[in-house]
């Protein structure tokens, strides 16, 4: 059974500061994984997916990238903003269409000024 | 029509009645799921829609949750007999085609879920 971790389970971190979030999976046998963001009382933002037979995939100061073998994926976020502090989920996806998709708990993130 | 919206916002329940949750997608979208998410935990997968059709029910952790869809727009998750562990946010995602948001160039959008508390 497919298993999602995410660590730390909070970060605190000050502004300007880059980090790196941690995701780890059990079965190598995705199909893609995807990061998410998640403010408090809103839903799901996407922010990177990345394919199985991709290494990583950037957008702006974000950069997220995929170790299927060893079961890793981190997220990179560079010179960190208070607008940054959510919670950021990963997620792997099974299969080629909607297949259940399997999230992490998340990594709550605050970003002091 | 700006995103995918969902009501109540907030539904505290008595334990043991009836609720129902209603998700508007984004008009047009063909895919839509429900998700529930517990505190502290990522969304678990509950059903998933492809127009009005419930193509994937197997996430619903008891048979007192249902889930329709009927004209493939708005969707509605009934929970009957609500019980204190069905506490928690309840997320509807759609998405424009047919793989569900799990294919490059193809985004899921979340509306901003309902929190129901069972007392």
């Amino acid at each position: 059974k497919q298993e999602v971790t995410q660590i730390p389970a909070a970060l605190s971190v000050p502004e300007g500061e880059n980090l790196v979030l941690n995701c780890s999976f059990t079965d190598s046998a995705i199909y893609n994984l995807q990061w998410f963001r998640q403010d408090p009382g809103k839903g799901l933002t996407s922010l990177l997916l990345i394919q199985s037979s991709q290494r990583e995939q950037t957008s702006g100061r974000l950069n997220a990238s995929l170790d299927k073998s060893s079961g890793r994926s981190t997220l990179y976020i560079a010179a960190s903003q208070p607008g940054d502090s959510a919670t950021y989920l990963c997620a792997v996806g099974l299969g080629t269409s909607y297949d259940k998709v399997i999230f992490g708990p998340g990594t709550s993130l605050s970003v002091i000024p | 029509g700006a995103g995918v919206s969902q009501s109540p916002r907030y539904k505290v329940a008595k334990r043991g009645q009836d609720v129902a949750l209603r998700c508007d997608p984004i008009s047009g979208h063909v895919s839509l799921f429900w998700y529930q998410q517990a505190l502290g935990q990522g969304p678990e997968f509950l059903t998933y829609f492809q127009n009005e059709a419930q193509l994937d029910k197997s996430g619903l952790p008891s048979d007192r949750f249902f889930a329709e869809r009927p004209e493939g727009s708005v969707s509605t998750l009934k929970i009957q007999r609500t019980q204190q562990e069905d506490s928690a946010v309840y997320l509807c995602a759609s998405s424009a085609g047919l793989a569900g948001g799990w294919v490059e160039q193809e985004t899921q959008y979340f509306g901003p879920g309902t929190r129901l508390l069972v007392l």
